[in-house]
């Protein structure tokens, strides 16, 4: 089945500063990876996702690239401000696998901690 | 639009009892799945139920049980509960069993087995 690492488990930066969480998987049926936000006490909460015919994606403050070659994506947040402090998720997922495999595998999480 | 609603947010239970959750998927979603978090640690995959049958069961035991209802909401029940199925659970709603649409998480009910 996937296997999906996350790096790191701990990140803190400061205010302005960007950060970015790196993420590997092993099935290479995986083509759809979310990365989900989660505040304490929430459920996870979509940012942005990619899907493995494109490279990269961005969204104001959040961008993801994906290398399919290599089995790894990363999410990077520019001009960080202390209410992106949450936990972070990335996940893979094989949207054209069939049968009974329609589900999200998750990183352990990255906790960023954006100092004001 | 609402989005997917979990009942109860917060359950204690005693070892050995039975429990049951729920989860109202998001308007004009047939697909819902339901995931476990342990404390620190990312969601794990149950189950999956897709136009009311179960469609993906991950590494859980027979007593971890679910259904989905003709209007789409869930269930799920566990029984003859451990220690160790404290944790947050989490229902996450999707249409065509998250092809292409991605799934929308509930904020989840924290249970604590005692």
């Amino acid at each position: 089945g996937e296997n999906v690492e996350q790096h790191p488990s701990t990140l803190s930066v400061q205010e302005g500063d960007s950060a970015v969480i790196k993420c590997t998987y092993s099935d290479s049926a995986s083509n759809y990876f979310p990365w989900y936000k989660q505040e304490l006490g929430k459920g996870p909460q979509l940012i942005i996702d990619i899907r493995s015919n494109v490279g990269e994606k961005k969204d104001q403050r959040i961008a993801v690239t994906l290398n399919k070659t290599a089995k790894h994506f990363s999410l990077h947040i520019t001009e960080t401000q202390p209410e992106d402090s949450a936990v972070y998720f990335c996940a893979a997922y094989p949207e054209n696998s069939g049968g009974s495999n329609y589900k999200l595998t998750f990183g352990k999480g990255t906790l960023l901690t954006v100092n004001p | 639009e609402t989005g997917v609603t979990q009942s109860p947010t917060h359950l204690i239970k005693t070892r050995g009892q039975q429990v049951t959750l729920r989860c109202s998927s998001q308007s004009g979603h047939n697909t819902v799945s339901w995931y476990q978090q342990a404390l620190g640690q990312g969601p794990q995959f149950i189950f999956q139920y897709y136009r009311e049958e179960e469609n993906g069961r991950g590494n859980f035991p027979p007593r971890f049980s679910g259904l989905q209802f003709p209007n789409y909401s869930s269930e799920l029940n566990v029984n003859a509960l451990e220690l160790d199925d404290s944790a947050l659970y989490l229902c996450a709603s999707s249409l065509d069993r998250g092809r292409l649409y991605g799934y929308t998480f509930g904020s989840g009910t924290r249970l604590t087995v005692v």
